[in-house]
């Protein structure tokens, strides 16, 4: 199994991103897909959540409204749209595989939201 | 939402000795309940699911126990590489919840 993040990078306040997620190794449309991110120096905070088939969609209170989740099974990829991003959302992004399939994370993605 | 609430936030303790760490959740989650170690700078490993299922390659002084709503990570015999910081999580349902953390190292 194997999950590759990329995408993330400097943004300035109020601005957007979009992260990737690459899957391999497991077969990705038949399990749900988590975003969860770590401030530096901090917790590990659950994002968001997409159910395998796309249909059923979570996220913490931190970033609704602001963030979107979206697969395309078709090329075993998971994304997350990040508009409006404040200071706080400056955080390492892993993609994380269910318990049900491993349990894996992928390396993250360093996200800085700095003027 | 169910909250997590871990203890202690950091441990030091000698080489040898018998460490416990807890995770108390606020409803019920049967066994949903995994257990990470994080080293600085890498990314969390995965050591117990199931609340006691250790995984391949964990060394076996770990373990992990309880159900419902208090759960504890036990090393039985710490080692200058269990230096870390630990997480639990609960996972019974598509929110996920992390402990706060707990920071061990070597007295």
């Amino acid at each position: 199994v194997q999950l590759v993040e990329s995408g993330g990078g400097l943004v300035q306040p109020g601005g957007s991103l979009r992260l990737s997620c690459a899957a391999s190794g497991f077969t990705f449309n038949t399990y749900e897909m988590n975003w969860v991110r770590q401030a530096p120096g901090k917790g590990l905070e659950w994002v968001s959540f997409i159910s395998s088939g796309g249909r059923t969609i979570y996220y913490a209170d931190s970033v609704k409204g602001r963030f979107t989740i979206s697969r395309d099974n078709a090329k075993k990829s998971l994304y997350l749209q990040m508009n409006s991003l404040r200071a706080g959302d400056t955080a390492i992004y892993y993609c994380a595989s269910p318990m049900s399939a491993g349990g894996h994370w992928g390396q993250g993605t360093l996200v800085t939201v700095s003027s | 939402d169910i909250q997590m609430t871990q203890s202690p936030s950091s441990l030091s303790a000698s080489v040898g000795d018998r460490v416990t760490i807890t995770c108390r959740a606020s409803q019920g989650i049967s066994n949903y309940i995994a257990w990470y170690q994080q080293k600085p700078g890498k990314v969390p490993k995965l050591l117990i699911n199931a609340a006691s299922t250790l995984q391949s390659g964990v060394p076996s002084r770990f373990s992990g126990s309880g159900s419902g709503t208090d759960f504890t990570l036990t090393i039985s015999s710490l080692q200058p590489e269990d230096v870390a910081t630990y997480y639990c999580q609960s996972y019974n349902s598509a929110r996920w919840t992390f402990g706060q953390g707990t920071k061990v190292e070597i007295k």
